[in-house]
């Protein structure tokens, strides 16, 4: 079974824009989170994906968004990027409920200049 | 507040030699805890899980952990580490009312000498 897959694995921007991160999930797996890790802040929840709908969000700031799909593929979207949202973005999804482990893609690496 | 304490930033160890990161975790009832393992520029591998039952689980590579209620702690060991354990290593914890968040440590380097 191929596990999570991320697109693209690694982004140049320049502050102010904005960039859109891909993640597909491992097949069967309804429910997909996203994480923030950074040096400093370590790893940080961002929201999770279930059936389309966004079920929980972390403390970023509006910029951060997303969205699922209804194949479950979900997207990630940074609008107006600061030097701050350099990181390494990473996916995960699982099986429905807390009492399932989740996997994690190799992540995207943002960077912002 | 619910968290999650790694206390070492840094291990080193001899190759051979046993193995031992620290875990604890803040609240008030038993969460869901994990471990994982994060290579250099490499996303997240699941180690082992805990959800309930016998506390001494099993993982993979040869690790295993240990979760003591009375402590809350969720320790991570390998009897005998390889060069190739060297890695970052995370402790992370589902605290269920926040449903399928995973709440990390901040992680422990750990350095393997030949």
């Amino acid at each position: 079974k191929a596990g999570v897959t991320q697109t693209p694995r690694y982004l140049i921007k320049t502050r102010g824009q904005q960039v859109t991160l891909s993640c597909s999930p491992i097949s069967g797996h309804r429910s997909v989170s996203w994480y923030q890790q950074t040096p400093g802040q370590g790893l940080q929840f961002l929201f999770e994906y279930f059936s389309e709908t966004q079920r929980n969000k972390g403390n970023f700031p509006g910029r951060f968004s997303g969205r699922q799909f209804s194949n479950s593929r979900s997207e990630m979207n940074v609008s107006t990027l600061e030097l701050g949202d350099s990181a390494l973005y990473l996916c995960a999804s699982s099986l429905v409920g807390p009492a399932y482990e989740q996997y994690f893609g190799p992540g995207t690496r943002l960077t912002v200049t | 507040a619910q968290s999650v304490t790694q206390p070492d930033i840094h291990i080193t160890v001899s190759e051979g030699a046993s193995l031992e990161l620290r875990c604890n975790y803040s609240y008030g009832a038993t969460p869901y805890l994990f471990w994982y393992v994060q290579s250099p520029g490499q996303g997240l591998q699941l180690l082992l899980k805990y959800f309930s039952g016998d506390t001494l689980v099993q993982g993979i590579k040869g690790f295993e952990a240990e979760f003591k209620r009375s402590q809350s702690s969720f320790n991570l060991r390998k009897p005998s580490v390889h060069w190739s354990d060297a890695a970052e290593y995370f402790c992370a914890v589902v605290f269920m009312e926040y449903g399928n968040k995973l709440v990390f440590g901040a992680g422990t380097i750990l350095r393997v000498k030949s």
